[in-house]
């Protein structure tokens, strides 16, 4: 099946520093990407989805100076949090959709952790 | 926002009985997916149900989907201890390309 990586698994950070998550379809190629957050015990919500080459489109209530998303190549979408705070610390999420395809392939996530 | 509600929120069963998860969601939709989350770890696709089908089966899955409730269930068969995980639906919306996610039901599999 298709495979989608994230680089780093997991990363602990201080308040104020800005942290860069990769998403790659290694596999296929990934027209557009999605980004999750999730809390503990708690569903995914969508953060924003990022097409290929255009800018990325955010859900209401979603931060786009703090949540830097570049979707630069068909396989590498990357999350930036911009000064992060300890409300940001979550499990971040990515997952693709193929050119071809309905289904979306998830990364195994990435849980920051801001002191 | 979330359009999908789960239920039951959590099920603990013993291993060899059967599992099942129900989901209803609100609007219009291309199809139905159902994912599996081990703790702290990322999804697992396991299987999607499009708008004109009614039910698929793979291996001890059994997806079922009523558009006219808009409800699926996920039944899972002779259910095991590794099956233990959060199970959630997600929806394909029609009005767009995104998936939104059901809250979950996190199933226990006593050995």
């Amino acid at each position: 099946g298709a495979v989608v990586s994230q680089h780093p698994s997991w990363v602990i950070c201080k308040s104020g520093t800005s942290v860069k998550i990769e998403c790659r379809s290694l596999d296929f190629q990934a027209t557009t990407m999605f980004w999750y957050r999730q809390f503990p015990k708690q569903s995914l919500m969508l953060m924003a989805t990022s097409n290929e080459g255009s800018k990325a489109t955010y859900e209401q209530g979603v931060e786009k100076d703090k949540f830097l998303i570049n979707h630069a190549s068909l396989t590498l979408s990357t999350l930036t949090v911009t000064s992060a705070h300890p409300e940001d610390s979550s499990f971040y999420i990515c997952s693709a959709r193929s050119t071809r395809g309905e289904t979306q392939y998830f990364g195994p996530g990435t849980r920051l952790l801001v002191l | 926002s979330q359009q999908g509600e789960e239920d039951p929120q959590a099920l603990s069963i013993q291993e060899g009985e059967n599992a099942t998860m129900n989901c209803s969601y609100k609007t219009s939709i291309n199809n139905l997916q159902w994912y599996r989350q081990n703790s702290g770890r990322g999804l697992v696709h396991l299987i999607l149900i499009r708008s004109n089908e009614r039910e698929k089966h793979s291996g001890r899955l059994r997806v079922t989907l009523d558009t006219s409730k808009k409800s699926s269930s996920l039944l899972i068969t002779a259910s095991r201890a590794a099956d233990t995980a959060s199970y959630f639906c997600a929806t394909d919306e029609t009005s767009g390309s995104r998936l939104t996610f059901g809250e979950g039901t996190q199933l226990t599999v006593n050995p």
